[in-house]
């Protein structure tokens, strides 16, 4: 089992641009949330997508958008880069609901710099 | 809205002493309490986690403490190791009603000095 994959590992765009980064979770899990982390601060949750739908969503704004796929793996775009969105960003898969266990599993991460 | 916050943001220890990282969270009803584990350039890594019905949990040099009425946590290293140095977040989200949101603390970094 690879656990959670991301692609790319480190993407560099200019303001205004379009990104789309990818996800594939840990075998077996059916839930992926995205996080931001900035550089020396904690992840802020983004979003989460269940049945491939948005369940949940943190304080950010709509240039944020997703997608989950039928196999669960997803998609994070964000729309007119900022120079604030220079980040890592991180996805989570976890089990289906009801299976008692909530831990969250992380990839490695996107390093996203806006130029 | 939902916060927690972490002290300190520095911790420095000497090898084989104990470390101490306290949260407090604000959403009373949060109920699950993970710690986070983040080596330099690597993803973060669950070390242990705590539910609201239990007040304190250990797994071998680790452990965690929860106070539900002060909405407190804290994670306690004891006998630390170098390889112990990493950033720590604590977090706080509710299960098991429905999957919701984690909030992570703002991070510790911990370093331990041979």
């Amino acid at each position: 089992d690879a656990g959670v994959t991301q692609s790319p590992t480190h993407l560099i765009k200019t303001r205004g641009q379009q990104v789309t980064l990818r996800c594939s979770p840990k075998s077996g899990h059916d839930t992926v949330s995205w996080y931001q982390q900035a550089l020396g601060q904690g992840p802020q949750f983004i979003f989460q997508y269940y049945e491939e739908e948005e369940r949940q969503r943190g304080n950010f704004p709509d240039r944020f958008s997703g997608h989950q796929f039928p196999n669960y793996s997803s998609e994070l775009n964000v729309n007119a880069l900022l120079l604030g969105d220079s980040a890592l960003y991180l996805c989570a898969s976890s089990e289906p609901f009801g299976t008692g266990n909530n831990e969250q599993f992380f990839g490695p991460g996107t390093r996203l710099t806006v130029l | 809205g939902e916060n927690v916050e972490q002290h300190p943001s520095t911790l420095s220890v000497q090898e084989g002493d104990s470390a101490v990282i306290k949260c407090t969270y604000s959403d009373s009803a949060s109920n699950y309490f993970p710690w986070y584990k983040q080596e330099l350039g690597k993803r973060p890594q669950l070390i242990i986690d705590i539910r609201s019905n239990v007040g304190e949990k250990k797994d071998q040099r680790i452990a965690v403490t929860l106070n539900k009425t002060a909405k407190h946590f804290s994670l306690h290293i004891t006998e630390t190791q170098p390889e112990d140095s990493a950033v720590y977040f604590c977090a706080a989200s509710f299960f098991p009603t429905s999957y919701d949101k984690v909030i992570f603390g703002p991070g510790t970094s911990l370093s331990v000095i041979p």
